[in-house]
């Protein structure tokens, strides 16, 4: 069955440091991959999504991600974290037909 | 456009009662799903409609729970003799019809069963 592992429940960085989030899946074919962010009241949105092509993919307010096959990972990025960043991201993978399965989340706060 | 709207916002209801939530996806999305977040954990698949082919429902977790769609526009979630342990928050999203296509997502229904 698919899976999806967010190994980071809280991650908390510096405003202007770098970001990573992990995500790692488990998917027997080639995987579409999306990262959400839902911030505090409000519903998800997706920042980016990768089906197939080139490996790193940009998505919107400077995030970009990079799927990895050989380490089954999918592993969310920003050079610079601004405040407005903080919220939850939740990795998710599309599990045959629509549906989607998604990771447990990382919540990420930014400190000043 | 409109987005995904869902209704209502918050409900809170008694153990044993029975709950009604609604969806209205984005016009022109075929595809619909049903997601459960409990607190402090991921999103949780519960079911899926796809135009006029049968619904996925293989994520509900008991037949407690049920869902409608209405053509391609509304559906219903309901959950019957609600338990303490349904207490969620209950996003619904809609999509075009091919495998990838991105979610769109409501701003969900909190459910909280006393």
């Amino acid at each position: 069955a698919q899976s999806v592992t967010q190994p980071d429940i809280h991650i908390t960085v510096s405003e202007g440091a770098s970001l990573e989030l992990r995500c790692n899946y488990s998917y027997g074919a080639t995987p579409y991959l999306f990262w959400y962010v839902q911030s505090p009241g409000q519903g998800l949105q997706l920042l980016l999504k990768y089906f197939s092509g080139d490996t790193l993919v940009q998505g919107i307010k400077g995030f970009e991600a990079e799927f990895k096959r050989s380490q089954s990972s999918f592993n969310l990025r920003k050079p610079s974290v601004h405040w407005s960043d903080a919220a939850e991201y939740f990795c998710a993978v599309g599990a045959g037909g629509n549906k989607l399965v998604f990771g447990a989340g990382t919540i990420l706060r930014v400190k000043s | 456009g409109a987005g995904v709207s869902q209704s209502p916002s918050n409900k809170v209801t008694e153990k044993g009662k029975d709950v009604e939530l609604r969806c209205d996806p984005i016009s022109g999305h075929t595809a619909l799903y049903w997601y459960r977040q409990r607190l402090g954990q991921g999103l949780e698949f519960l079911i899926y409609f796809q135009g006029n082919s049968a619904p996925d429902k293989s994520g509900l977790p008991s037949d407690r729970f049920s869902a409608e769609r209405t053509g391609e526009s509304v559906s219903t979630l309901t959950i019957q003799r609600t338990q303490q342990e349904d207490s969620a928050v209950y996003l619904c999203a809609s999509s075009l019809s091919r495998a990838g296509d991105t979610q769109y997502f409501g701003p969900g229904t909190r459910l909280t069963v006393l």
